[in-house]
């Protein structure tokens, strides 16, 4: 079966710069999402990773090793409004387009 | 470019009733996805559609869900009878291509008493 792991909660403090990791395991690999979730809303569209390396964007950097199946998510500067849940999730069925999530990490940000 | 629509916004029932929930997708997406988020998880597959014909639909319990994507555009989601473990959030997403951005709606948060 299909399977995505990372770490339920995490705490870190403003100003710092946190890591969360993320694991899977599926049938075929189109690429790998990060997506940020409030609590109450829908997720939103943080990066996507298709190739092995690291994508940089703003203070969110993401890291992709398809050989490992790992990537992180890389937040820098953080500041409150980064308190969140982070979801990772693997594109994978090749042309079926299936998406998959894992449980998501509460990230919280401490003064 | 507007976003995927969903209603009702919040639904609360009484449990063995019935429930439908309405998506339409961003213009010319084809695939459509039914997420049930449950509070503190993440989202899990319900049913993805490919235009009106089913692509997965391994993780809806048959028994009581149910979904249909008439004439590829709009879906709609019914539970009945719905149960209390049903409470959750369910966010319907579309996408374009194959590795393509998956767009979010805002969701419909489901309380079965």
């Amino acid at each position: 079966g299909q399977n995505i792991d990372q770490p339920t909660e995490m705490t870190a403090t403003e100003g710092a710069i946190v890591q969360i990791n993320c694991t899977y395991q599926t049938s075929g690999f189109n690429g790998l999402f990060w997506y940020q979730q409030h609590a109450g809303e829908a997720p939103t569209f943080l990066s996507y990773n298709v190739l092995d390396g690291l994508e940089e964007k703003g203070r969110f950097s993401s890291f992709l090793s398809r050989s490992k199946g790992y990537s992180y998510l890389l937040l820098k500067e953080l500041q409150m409004k980064d308190s969140a849940s982070y979801l990772c999730a693997v594109n994978y069925g090749g042309a079926t387009n299936k998406l998959i999530f894992g449980t998501g990490t509460l990230l919280a940000v401490q003064p | 470019e507007a976003g995927v629509a969903q209603s009702p916004r919040y639904k609360i029932i009484e449990k063995r009733q019935s429930v439908a929930f309405w998506c339409n997708p961003i213009s010319g997406h084809a695939t459509l996805y039914w997420y049930q988020q449950i509070l503190g998880q993440g989202p899990k597959l319900l049913i993805q559609f490919q235009n009106n014909g089913v692509v997965d639909d391994s993780q809806l319990p048959k028994d009581r869900f149910s979904a249909e994507r008439l004439k590829g555009v709009d879906s709609t989601l019914k539970i009945q009878p719905a149960k209390l473990e049903d409470s959750a959030v369910y966010l319907c997403a579309s996408s374009l291509v194959r590795g393509g951005g998956y767009t979010f709606g805002s969701g419909t948060r489901l309380t079965v008493v």
